[in-house]
């Protein structure tokens, strides 16, 4: 079965400052999606990025980039110019190759920023 | 954008009564629509995967007697908390995908509190 593990349940980060949040899965598919989400007090879901595992570049949205390491399962989350705005609870989740799966998240990790 | 919309956002229940709540596809057809259950400052859990037209899979440990999933049409599903117990108490969040492929993302439903009294 795969997984996805979180080992920082809590960050903290300045204002302005970057941040990277880590997240490593298992899996014994070789094709397979991953995906970072938002979850701010309000407690809806907000997609942030998402990686295809078969491109070998990282995905980049804005401030947000991920370095994803396929062959080490790694897939963490790089956040540049922390705004008090990207205080929230972070998710990384995996999908695999067919169509109709769920997604597996992660613990989650809360991330504070300080002004 | 792909919207799905969760109804009711939150609900008070007596115990031993049922609740349902609604999740819809505004813009898109659903053929698979998920059910999530997190707890405080807890991760989403998956308790089943609900199919158009036919039974919903349940994951391992949730009883599918308990929480009843009906996925009628492409753009509704529901679940039902029958004979709910405090211990029910949490947030239920669904989600589907707009295309039916597997690298969509999910579009998340904005969740139901559930507080069971």
């Amino acid at each position: 079965a795969q997984t996805v593990t979180q080992s920082q349940p809590e960050m903290s980060v300045q204002e302005a400052e970057t941040v990277t949040l880590s997240c490593t899965y298992d899996t014994s598919e070789s094709d397979y999606y991953l995906f970072w989400y938002k979850q701010p007090p309000s407690r809806q879901m907000i997609l942030v990025i998402r990686q295809e595992a078969y491109k070998q570049q990282n995905a980049t949205e804005n401030r947000f980039s991920v370095n994803f390491q396929k062959a080490a399962k790694s897939f963490s989350l790089k956040i540049s110019d922390s705004q008090l705005g990207d205080a929230a609870m972070y998710f990384c989740a995996y999908t695999g190759s067919q169509a109709g799966t769920a997604l597996i998240f992660g613990k989650g990790t809360t991330l504070s920023v300080s002004s | 954008g792909a919207v799905v919309s969760q109804h009711p956002s939150r609900v008070i229940c007596k115990s031993g009564t049922s609740v349902k709540i609604e999740c819809r596809s505004l813009d898109f057809q659903a053929t698979t629509m998920f059910w999530y259950r997190q707890f405080p400052k807890q991760s989403l859990m998956l308790m089943a995967t609900s199919n158009e037209g036919s039974k919903a899979t349940y994951e391992q440990g949730v009883e599918k007697d308990k929480f009843l999933i009906n996925h009628a049409s492409l753009t509704l599903s529901t679940l039902t908390v029958t004979s709910a117990h405090p211990e029910d108490s949490s947030f239920y969040i669904c989600s589907a995908r707009a295309a039916d492929t597997h690298n969509s993302p999910l579009h998340f439903g904005n969740g139901t509190r559930l507080t069971v009294t």
